[in-house]
């Protein structure tokens, strides 16, 4: 079982929908989880961390974590083709590193 | 407003031959973190240094790849006898604590072994 575990899509969702994103990881003692985003050919850059159960709402992005279910989850509400890149799920490890996910490639189409 | 600073952004090359990778922190940031990415792929943990120290090299093949982060100057990865295998986008970032820390990365260097 990899330790993050994503969708690789693509996922496809028209302007103006509402794209969600999945990933589950398998280590329960995890506490810090982030998403980020990574344009072809770019560097990733951080949306959004969570830290505690529940949602997390950030303009037109939220995040959501369930700990007992070990799910976090990225919604983009109002999609827009320049959302369209690959979303890394994050989880931070006990000795501080973060464990990626293989991404997920999102398409937003006009 | 310095961000993480990787150099150089592409390096070639030939089989056999030494890579070194270099990566400056972002100013206050004292926790360094090296990653590599194959195309179509996730980013996989290789390192984590802090000052003169290696916190975790879990994700660092057993021969021929190093990592410091000198007192002074930048982080170096280095790659000994490359190998075609070798060739892929190498992030660095850094985080100003330990342990749940958002990380921010570096434009990459791309390793191309002909």
């Amino acid at each position: 079982q990899k330790e993050v575990e994503q969708n690789s899509g693509p996922l496809s969702v028209p302007e103006g929908a509402i794209a969600s994103l999945n990933c589950t990881y398998s280590d329960r003692g995890s506490q810090s989880f982030f998403w980020y985003r990574q344009y072809s050919g770019k560097s990733p850059e951080l949306i959004m961390s969570i830290y505690s159960n529940g949602d997390k709402e950030d303009g037109r992005f939220t995040a959501q974590l369930n700990k007992a279910s070990q799910y976090v989850s990225l919604l983009i509400r109002d999609s827009q083709p320049s959302d369209s890149a690959t979303y890394l799920c994050a989880v931070a490890s006990n000795t501080g590193k973060l464990i990626f996910g293989q991404g997920t490639t999102l398409q937003v189409k006009p | 407003n310095a961000g993480v600073m990787q150099n150089p952004r592409h390096l070639v090359r030939r089989r056999g031959q030494e890579a070194r990778l270099r990566c400056s922190p972002m100013k206050g940031h004292s926790h360094v973190y090296w990653y590599r990415q194959l195309p179509e792929e996730g980013l996989k943990f290789m390192v984590y240094l802090q000052k003169e120290n290696i916190i975790d090299e879990s994700g660092m093949p057993k021969e021929r790849f190093s990592a410091e982060f000198p007192k002074e100057g930048p982080s170096i990865l280095r790659i000994q006898q490359v190998v075609r295998g070798d060739s892929a986008a190498y992030f660095c970032a850094s985080s100003q604590g330990a342990a749940n820390e958002k990380l921010f990365f570096g434009s990459g260097t791309q390793l191309s072994v002909l």
